[in-house]
């Protein structure tokens, strides 16, 4: 079972440039989640979306747009990259959107951002 | 803002001792969830608690729910090197779905 799967693993970025992170889970969840992971800072919420067709900001979304594309595919792209979102980003899902629910995550990829 | 400390930030033990780690807020939470992550990957679901007091047990993990949902502990029984990781609490709130993650606790369990 693949779960979430994310892509690239690893990325390095000029400033200014562009990219897309892309996301697929295969466990037929109506939410996905995009997070980011600093030392110290624990995961924060960048983007999310509750169930297809919606997208809304999280805690973290300056920087940032996302598509959810269909039920499946959730991508996250980085517009101008600032050296302030070299991080570790994780996507995720989850059977519907309540806090109590089971979120299941990608592996990560590290972004670096000179 | 931070809502939800972890303590303590890095913990290095032998194996086969005992240790608490803890997660607090000045926040209620409706839910309260611990996530193990381990290196190169994605954070892992251990437990949910939703009842204020409620106490769960998975093998040598024991955790607990504070009684007026604001913290929560986790403790491990006879640490194993198995055991090592970065633990994550994470909590949902009342009226937001939006779960809020702790600071996490970075384990080590020397063999």
């Amino acid at each position: 079972n693949a779960g979430v799967t994310q892509t690239p693993k690893f990325q390095v970025l000029k400033t200014g440039q562009s990219m897309t992170l892309q996301c697929a889970q295969d466990m037929n969840h109506n939410s996905m989640y995009w997070y980011r992971q600093d030392p110290g800072m624990g995961l924060r919420l960048i983007y999310y979306s509750a169930s297809e067709g919606t997208t809304d900001k999280g805690e973290v979304p300056n920087g940032y747009n996302v598509s959810r594309l269909n039920k499946r595919e959730f991508s996250l792209r980085l517009e101008s990259a600032a050296p302030s979102q070299t991080s570790v980003y994780f996507c995720a899902s989850s059977e519907r959107w309540s806090s109590g629910n089971t979120i299941y995550f990608g592996e990560g990829s590290w972004l670096t951002v000179v | 803002t931070q809502l939800l400390e972890q303590s303590p930030q890095f913990l290095s033990i032998q194996e086969g001792e005992n240790l608490t780690v803890y997660c607090n807020s000045s926040s209620v939470f409706s839910s309260l969830q611990w996530y193990r992550q381990e290196p190169g990957e994605g954070p892992v679901l251990l437990v949910t608690v939703v009842t204020g007091g409620e106490v769960k047990k998975l093998k040598r993990l024991t955790f607990q729910f504070g009684d007026a949902r604001k913290d929560s502990s986790l403790h491990i029984t006879a640490a194993q090197p198995g055991d090592t990781g970065l633990y994550l609490c994470a909590g949902g709130r009342f009226g937001n779905e939006k779960l809020t993650f702790g600071t996490g606790t970075r384990l080590t369990i020397i063999p």
